[in-house]
C-alpha cells in the first residue's frame, strides 16, 4: 500500500520561507513523477509543481514559479518543497501526490 | 489555460450522471492525460481516473472516464449516497503545465 506523509507546515510571516517534506513508501519511488498540489481555505485544488522520477525535470505553476523549488531524494524516498518569498495567498493545505495516491496534507499559513 | 467544470450537479440514487471537463484552448484529448479526483469534506482528495479512462484498484466500477464532445467526462452509473462529494478534473498542457478545473459539487438526492 502506498503511503505519503507530509510534514513541515506551519505559520510563517509574509516574505518568509518554509520547507515541506513528504516521506513515501509502498511503491518503487524512482519510477514515478511526484507532485505538490495545494488547496486554499474553502477553495479548489491548485497544481503547484512536479518532478520526474529521476529528478531530471521539474515544472511549476505560474503562481509559484521563481519562488518555490521542488526536489527529491530517491535514496530516502523523500520529496521536498522549498517555499520562499511567501505570500498570504500561498496559505492552504499542501498535498504530496504520487503513484495516483495523495497524502493527508500539511497546513501552511502565511500571516503577520 | 482555463479548465471548466459544472459548478454543481444533482443525481438521484441509482441514477446516472456525467461530469465534464472542458478546456479554453480547444478540445480535450487523450494527449491532455485528463484525470479525475474525488474529495469529501474534511478529507484529502483521491484519484478516481487517470489518463482519460484508467482506474486505480480502489475506484468502484460504477465510475468511468471517457472523452465526449471535445471534453473529458466522468460518468457515474448507479449513484450511491456515498458518492456525494466534490469532483475535480486535471488537464496536462504541453507536458509542463497542469491545470485543475474549478470542481463540481455532486449531490445525490
Amino acid at each position: 500500500e502506498v503511503y505519503l506523509v507530509e510534514s513541515g507546515g506551519g505559520l510563517v510571516q509574509p516574505g518568509g520561507s518554509l520547507r515541506l517534506s513528504c516521506a513515501a513508501s509502498g511503491f518503487i519511488y524512482n519510477n514515478y513523477w511526484m507532485a505538490w498540489v495545494r488547496q486554499g481555505p474553502g477553495k479548489g485544488l491548485e497544481w503547484v509543481a512536479n518532478i520526474k522520477g529521476d529528478g531530471s525535470a521539474t515544472f511549476y505553476g505560474d503562481a509559484v514559479k521563481g519562488r518555490f523549488t521542488i526536489s527529491r531524494d530517491n535514496a530516502k524516498n523523500s520529496l521536498d518543497l522549498q517555499m520562499n518569498s511567501l505570500r498570504p495567498e500561498d496559505s492552504g493545505v499542501y498535498y504530496c501526490v504520487g503513484a495516483n495516491s495523495w497524502g493527508q496534507g500539511t497546513l501552511v499559513t502565511v500571516s503577520s | 489555460a482555463v479548465v471548466t467544470q459544472e459548478p454543481s450537479l444533482t443525481v438521484s440514487p441509482g441514477g446516472t450522471v456525467s461530469l465534464t471537463c472542458g478546456s479554453s484552448t480547444g478540445a480535450v484529448t487523450s494527449g491532455h492525460y485528463p484525470s479525475w479526483f474525488q474529495q469529501k469534506p474534511g478529507q484529502a482528495p483521491r484519484t478516481l481516473i487517470y489518463h482519460t479512462y484508467n482506474k486505480p484498484s480502489w475506484t468502484p466500477a460504477r465510475f468511468s472516464g471517457s472523452l465526449l464532445g471535445g471534453k473529458a467526462a466522468l460518468t457515474l452509473s448507479g449513484a450511491q449516497p456515498d458518492d456525494e462529494a466534490d469532483y475535480y478534473c486535471l488537464v496536462v498542457y504541453g507536458g509542463d503545465q497542469e491545470v485543475f478545473g474549478g470542481g463540481t459539487k455532486l449531490t445525490v438526492l
